[in-house]
């Protein structure tokens, strides 16, 4: 069954320092991969996804994030975070085969300090 | 404006009296799908549904009903809501599982 880990529930960074969320995921074939953000009190908005191809994907605000299959990692990344970055980060697998569920990691809640 | 409008934004009920909450997209997605969004647990997926007449189980159904008559509207139905369901509550579409999400603004629901 597919499945999505995000190991870190917390992260704390200073502001203009770089960042790295993880997420791990389990899945038979090649999987979507997304990344959502969610602000305080909104919904969940699309930061980047990977389907195939190139395997170091750009998305908005600065994020990109790397697809390693031999790790089964899809790790989020940007060099130098903004405050207005703080938020809940979601890892997110979809399937398009068998079961055609979409899976949500746990969440890592980012914290900027000024 | 493309977007995913859920009603109510807020709910406080009772135990075991039915409710609905509503959902509507104006995008011609296929893909809908409704999330239990916990403390410590993420978004888990309750339904989903793969185009108009066609539902499916995700991974916390129970005590949950859904229904896609037209293709823009995907109603999450509690038939006898549990204080267990309280919960914020996300339904999203999106043209196929492949594709990016379209998220509604969310219904807090609370459960006496």
């Amino acid at each position: 069954a597919q499945s999505v880990t995000q190991p870190d529930i917390h992260i704390t960074v200073s502001e203009g320092a770089s960042l790295e969320l993880r997420c791990n995921y389990s899945y038979g074939a090649t999987p979507y991969l997304f990344w959502y953000v969610q602000s305080p009190g909104q919904g969940l908005q699309l930061l980047l996804k990977y389907f195939s191809g190139d395997t170091l994907v750009q998305g908005i605000k600065g994020f990109e994030a790397e697809f390693k299959r031999s790790q089964s990692s899809f790790n989020l990344r940007k060099p130098s975070v903004h405050w207005s970055d703080a938020a809940e980060y979601f890892c997110a697998v979809g399937a398009d085969s068998g079961t055609y569920k979409y899976i949500f990691g746990t969440g890592t809640r980012l914290k900027v300090l000024a | 404006e493309a977007q995913v409008t859920q009603n109510p934004r807020y709910l406080i009920t009772v135990t075991g009296k039915k409710l609905t909450v509503t959902c509507s997209q104006n995008m011609n997605h296929e893909y809908m799908s409704w999330y239990r969004q916990d403390p410590g647990l993420g978004l888990r997926q309750i339904y989903y549904s793969m185009n108009v007449e066609v539902t499916d189980k995700g991974d916390v159904p129970e005590g949950y009903k859904v229904s896609r008559k037209e293709k823009r509207n995907f109603p999450l139905i509690l038939e006898s809501p549990s204080p267990n369901q309280t919960s914020l509550y996300f339904c999203a579409s999106s043209f196929q599982v492949s594709t990016e999400a379209f998220f509604g603004q969310g219904t807090r629901l609370t459960v006496v």
